[in-house]
């Protein structure tokens, strides 16, 4: 039983064309969350959702746009891809907003911009 | 400065070694301490986290957080080649969003 999926796995597209990664939790959580995790590991929050309302808006280009249909869903489409936005993306979940400690992660979906 | 520093390594030692992850910090907010290991090609996943200073243990883990400098480790003891990972300390306050460190790869050869 997969808690945290999210597809595609792998992503290979064209600088300017728009593409859509979708994330599903099958846990329950309240709270999902969108990272991007450069070359260099780095990891860092995009969005956050509660219960299907924003609450963490990053410093992210309004290319990037979330959206929640329902609590165990949060997509991420993103328009007018730039070579800079080749990175694997992260969904999360936790239980609620304060057990954000206990994040449970997808798998990632690796995007390559080309 | 970034908020959170850790040594990205690579860290190399042999199988049975005590191994000590480290993270440094600036913003005196945080509050909650994490760990995260990351398999290659796969998502983090929670080690253990701890709340103010002191010490944790599950396991072979330890986690120690020294709120005062601003520092806290991972040890790992009598590690194995199943602990070969990339380590991510992450911290936190109140209700805020999680920033994690850069991580450490860590290799322990059989």
């Amino acid at each position: 039983d997969t808690a945290v999926s999210q597809t595609p796995k792998y992503l290979v597209t064209q600088m300017g064309n728009d593409k859509s990664i979708k994330c599903e939790q099958n846990l329950g959580h309240d709270t999902m969350y969108w990272y991007k995790q450069d070359s260099k590991k780095f990891l860092k929050i995009m969005f956050s959702y509660n219960n299907k309302e924003l609450i963490i808006n990053e410093t992210v280009p309004n290319r990037f746009s979330p959206k929640s249909p329902d609590k165990a869903h949060l997509n991420l489409h993103i328009n007018s891809l730039e070579l800079g936005d080749s990175a694997v993306y992260f969904c999360a979940s936790s239980q609620d907003l304060g057990r954000t400690n206990e994040q449970f992660f997808g798998p990632g979906t690796r995007l390559t911009v080309l | 400065q970034k908020e959170v520093e850790q040594d990205p390594g690579p860290l190399s030692v042999p199988e049975g070694a005590i191994v000590s992850l480290n993270c440094t910090y600036s913003n005196s907010a945080f509050q909650y301490f994490m760990w995260y290991r990351q398999y290659s090609r796969k998502g983090p996943e929670l080690l253990m986290y701890t709340y103010s200073s002191g010490n944790k243990e599950d396991g072979r883990f330890t986690a120690q957080v020294d709120k005062s400098s601003k520092y806290i480790s991972l040890f790992i003891r009598d590690s194995q080649p199943s602990d070969s990972a990339t380590y991510l300390c992450a911290m936190r306050g109140g209700y805020q969003k999680v920033t994690f460190g850069t991580g450490t790869k860590l290799q322990v050869i059989p």
